[in-house]
């Protein structure tokens, strides 16, 4: 299947600090989605994305669809406790119908 | 309106039984896809069910398998549990699978192989 390459793979920041996490496909893709996860519970939507370079914000939370296709980045700005929890990328193939997930990010903010 | 739901949220099973968890997705919502969620692997696509149709399939053995009703509720099944199958299972909607979609999960069923 699809190869979703997401890094880093864990982050340790002081509250404050401004994030950023990113995404890498093998393949193209038609649609970029973000997702947060707390412990427990399934993946909440941060922001979607449905066309190259599209630039998206969602309050503190800043998300673009890479111009190749191929690639994405979420950026998270003045970190507050709250931000803690395992960020994913995914991704929609052009076949469609099936969205392929990155490793994730695990963010730790320490107040 | 109501979210994607899930049950059980919890279950242990021993090895050699089965199991089957139920999902039901957002209110107008036809597609329903199912993830297997363990820490060292992620996310794994199982399978997508649109219109009581298996559209898409992922890299499961035939142990695993699903079913999508008339209601677009949807149940997965896991025959002959093996330990590794420990994991989170998530169910995740969307309107139709294709196009400008996004998929909207459950809080996941937790299912423990003893």
């Amino acid at each position: 299947g699809q190869q979703l390459n997401q890094s880093p793979q864990s982050m340790f920041i002081q509250e404050g600090e401004d994030v950023s996490m990113n995404c890498t496909s093998s393949s193209i893709f038609n649609t970029w989605l973000w997702y947060k996860q707390d412990p427990g519970e399934g993946p909440v939507l941060l922001i979607a994305l449905y066309k190259a370079g599209e630039l998206t914000s969602n309050g503190r939370l800043t998300a673009q669809f890479g111009i190749t296709r191929k690639d994405s980045f979420l950026n998270i700005s003045a970190s507050i406790p709250s931000d803690v929890g395992i960020y994913f990328c995914a991704g929609e193939a052009n076949t469609g119908n099936q969205f392929y997930f990155g490793t994730g990010t695990s963010l730790t903010v320490i107040p | 309106k109501a979210g994607v739901t899930q049950t059980p949220r919890y279950l242990i099973k021993t090895r050699g039984q089965q199991v089957t968890l139920s999902c039901s997705p957002i209110s107008g919502h036809r597609s329903v896809s199912w993830y297997q969620q363990t820490p060292g692997q992620g996310l794994q696509f199982l399978f997508e069910y649109f219109s009581e149709t298996q559209r898409n399939k992922g890299n499961f053995p035939g142990r695993f398998s699903g079913r999508q009703f008339s209601n677009s509720r949807s149940e997965m099944n896991v025959s002959t549990l093996e330990l590794g199958d420990s994991a989170l299972y998530l169910c995740a909607s969307s309107l139709t699978g294709a196009g400008a979609n996004v998929l909207t999960f459950g809080a996941g069923s937790r299912l423990t192989v003893l």
